[in-house]
């Protein structure tokens, strides 16, 4: 079974801090994508990978293809960064998206 | 606006109702999908559609819901019969397909069912 999992569920962290989000998944996946969802619902995509790192301003999401892992930085956070992260795997074979459970990202001034 | 649009926000019905959603997709892609969202959870997959032909439904698509993409644009979402746990945000997402795997989402129909 396909599956994506999210650690941890809540994070509560002081302005400034870096903050790591995780996520794991099955194998067999050909691209990996982070999501931001913000109160009210709309999702943006913050990044899309299948190997290696990107970077784009604070955040940098990487991937280890033979730890079935992959992590969601963010350096020097700030408050506006609070919002629930999700991972998505889109497996081969298929065109869906599978999501992990969201990480809510609270950060405290 | 050049984004993946959704109407209405949110809609607020009583069960036994009939509502209908609709999706406009970024205007050159090909791929249309919906999924469903409920309160703590990630998105799930419901359908998806590669111009106006339906390729993929969930088991969670029960024969209450029916989405269609008559010319390969715009997509409706319709959910017959509507029950509380339908109760839901429901997203619309498309990507340019042809090997792009990127999905750009709309903001979402919240539903109620009262």
């Amino acid at each position: 079974k396909n599956e994506v999992e999210q650690s941890p569920q809540n994070l509560t962290a002081q302005e400034g801090e870096f903050i790591t989000i995780n996520c794991s998944y099955s194998v067999g996946i050909s691209a990996l994508h982070w999501l931001q969802q913000h109160p009210g619902g709309g999702i943006v995509s913050l990044f899309m990978l299948s190997s290696g790192k990107k970077k784009h301003g604070r955040l940098i999401a990487t991937i280890n293809i033979q730890e079935k892992h992959s992590s969601l930085h963010i350096t020097a956070s700030h408050p506006r960064d609070s919002a629930v992260y999700i991972c998505a795997a889109k497996y081969f074979g298929n065109e869906k998206l599978t999501f992990g459970t969201g990480t809510r990202l609270t950060i405290i001034p | 606006d050049t984004g993946v649009s959704q109407n209405p926000r949110h809609k607020i019905t009583k069960r036994g109702q009939n509502v209908t959603f609709r999706c406009d997709p970024i205007s050159e892609h090909n791929r249309l999908y919906w999924y469903r969202q409920t309160l703590g959870q990630g998105p799930e997959f419901l359908t998806y559609f590669q111009n106006e032909a339906q390729l993929e439904k969930s088991r969670l698509l029960s024969d209450r819901f029916s989405a269609e993409r008559p010319k390969g644009s715009f997509s409706t979402l319709e959910i017959q019969r509507t029950e509380q746990g339908d109760s839901a945000m429901y997203l619309c997402a498309s990507s340019l397909g042809q090997g792009s795997t990127e999905q750009f989402f709309g903001p979402g129909t919240r539903l109620t069912v009262l």
